[in-house]
């Protein structure tokens, strides 16, 4: 599975939108784009995936780049329920291999 | 509410006991995945079964075992427990192996 990045942290004020950036330059065709958070403690949350076309759901907007090596998931109207870790997975059709690998994720602090 | 069972939520023992992790997934969900997640660690993949089979391991000790049973509920085994066990066990499921990931809520064990 391709490795993505993610800044460490980053601040959003409650109400705005919150983008979070995720840059996966070695994806491959078969490979989606996954983002799960997950709020302190509790058991990660998945949230949306793409492969291609930008996604919207009830909790957010996946916005993929045309040549697939990065995207950025957009929380429209971010409140304080909306502080935790972010994390961004490049993932293959089939599964992967070896599980769902989490790295550090991108801590989401949204200030009230 | 993620429809992932896991049980106990919290379970605290001394080093050298053993101890069973239960998990049950998703109605309709064919995948379990284990997960271990330390205080200093981040999220890491354990074992992954798949209709009973084992499809995938990752980092798991010998001295952690775990099963898929006909009815799909999970068990993880830990035994000969050490201080540096205690940590967060999630349990996942899927659909199949490509398909999003949904979360218990975890057990606690604490080795003392």
């Amino acid at each position: 599975d391709a490795k993505t990045t993610q800044p460490p942290s980053m601040d959003c004020a409650e109400g705005r939108a919150a983008n979070l950036p995720c840059n996966h330059s070695t994806i491959s065709g078969n490979e989606y784009v996954y983002w799960y958070r997950q709020i302190h403690s509790q058991g990660p949350q998945y949230i949306i995936h793409g492969l291609k076309n930008n996604e919207t759901n009830e909790m957010a907007s996946l916005i993929i780049t045309e040549d697939r090596k990065s995207s950025t998931l957009i929380l429209p109207h971010a409140t304080l329920r909306d502080t935790a870790v972010y994390y961004c997975i490049a993932l293959d059709s089939g599964g992967g291999a070896d599980g769902l690998t989490f790295g550090k994720g991108t801590h989401l602090i949204i200030q009230p | 509410d993620s429809g992932v069972t896991q049980t106990p939520k919290h379970l605290i023992t001394a080093t050298g006991q053993r101890v069973t992790l239960r998990c049950s997934p998703r109605s309709g969900d064919l995948s379990v995945y284990w997960y271990q997640q330390s205080l200093d660690q981040g999220l890491q993949f354990l074992i992954q079964y798949y209709n009973g089979e084992e499809r995938a391991k990752g980092n798991i000790l010998e001295r952690f075992s775990a099963q898929q049973f006909p009815d799909l509920h999970s068990e993880l085994n830990l035994s000969s427990l050490e201080l540096g066990d205690s940590a967060l066990y999630f349990c996942a499921s899927s659909v199949w192996g490509g398909s999003p990931l949904h979360f218990g809520n975890g057990t606690r064990l604490t080795v003392t």
